[in-house]
């Protein structure tokens, strides 16, 4: 595998079910985002993860959970989602520099397509 | 205000014509990067260029150059001799150290190219 991989790639959920969001990156970096777009609207950073540890949490509701247990595997728990939900969720990764890294892009995964329902 | 943005919500071009995609962004940091990104209907955001803000010349990759304005604060996308698969998604962002390296995105532009 190469690159940022999505698992899976099409998601249909209840709202009262529990689901999990995975993302892997193989390229040695050691940050790790996920963002939400729904139709029509900009990239909503979602939550940062820097060296594992959690710098970003863009007021998300609760319902939306992150986990990322090392710096190449990021997770996004699911429960109780509401049809508003529904969206693309796509994973990031960059490698970030100790002293600022705004000259780093980020490579991103091919996304989950959810639909609650 | 927003930090970046990207006031073509669609865009045709013919197929091997060339097409200027626009971007227009907000910061006071005198450092920041400037970048694109193409999403084809599949989903996946795919990295085309990357401009710096002290950088002296115009970035190009392949067929995408990026026409860089700094005094007017805008990064433009140029692709040249369209082609079919060139149909997608365009997005600009900029991340600036004062915000924390965040990456800021536009809200896109769809690009079609006509056969």
């Amino acid at each position: 595998e190469t690159g940022v991989t999505q698992t899976p790639r099409h998601l249909v959920m209840g709202m009262t079910n529990k689901k999990s969001l995975k993302c892997e990156q193989h390229l040695g970096h050691n940050a790790m985002y996920w963002y939400k777009q729904s139709a029509k609207k900009p990239l909503e950073l979602m939550f940062v993860y820097n060296f594992k540890e959690q710098t970003e949490n863009n007021s998300v509701p609760s319902r939306f959970s992150p986990e990322c247990p090392n710096s190449s595997h990021l997770f996004l728990h699911l429960h109780t989602l509401q049809p508003e939900d529904s969206a693309l969720y796509l994973c990031a990764s960059s490698q970030e520099l100790a002293g600022g890294a705004y000259q780093e892009t980020q490579y991103f995964g091919p996304g989950t397509r959810l639909l609650v329902l | 205000a927003q930090k970046i943005t990207q006031t073509q919500p669609g865009m045709f071009v013919q197929e091997k014509e060339a097409v200027t995609l626009d971007c227009t962004y907000d910061t006071s940091d005198p450092s920041y990067g400037l970048f694109w990104y193409k999403q084809p209907s599949s989903g996946e955001m795919i990295f085309l260029i990357y401009q710096g803000s002290y950088d002296q010349q115009n970035a190009t990759e392949g067929r995408y150059s990026l026409n860089f304005q700094k005094a007017r604060k805008s990064a433009n996308l140029v692709i040249s001799a369209s082609q079919l698969g060139d149909s997608a998604m365009y997005f600009c962002a900029m991340r600036e150290p004062t915000t924390g390296n965040q990456f800021y995105f536009g809200t896109g532009t769809s690009l079609t190219v006509i056969p």
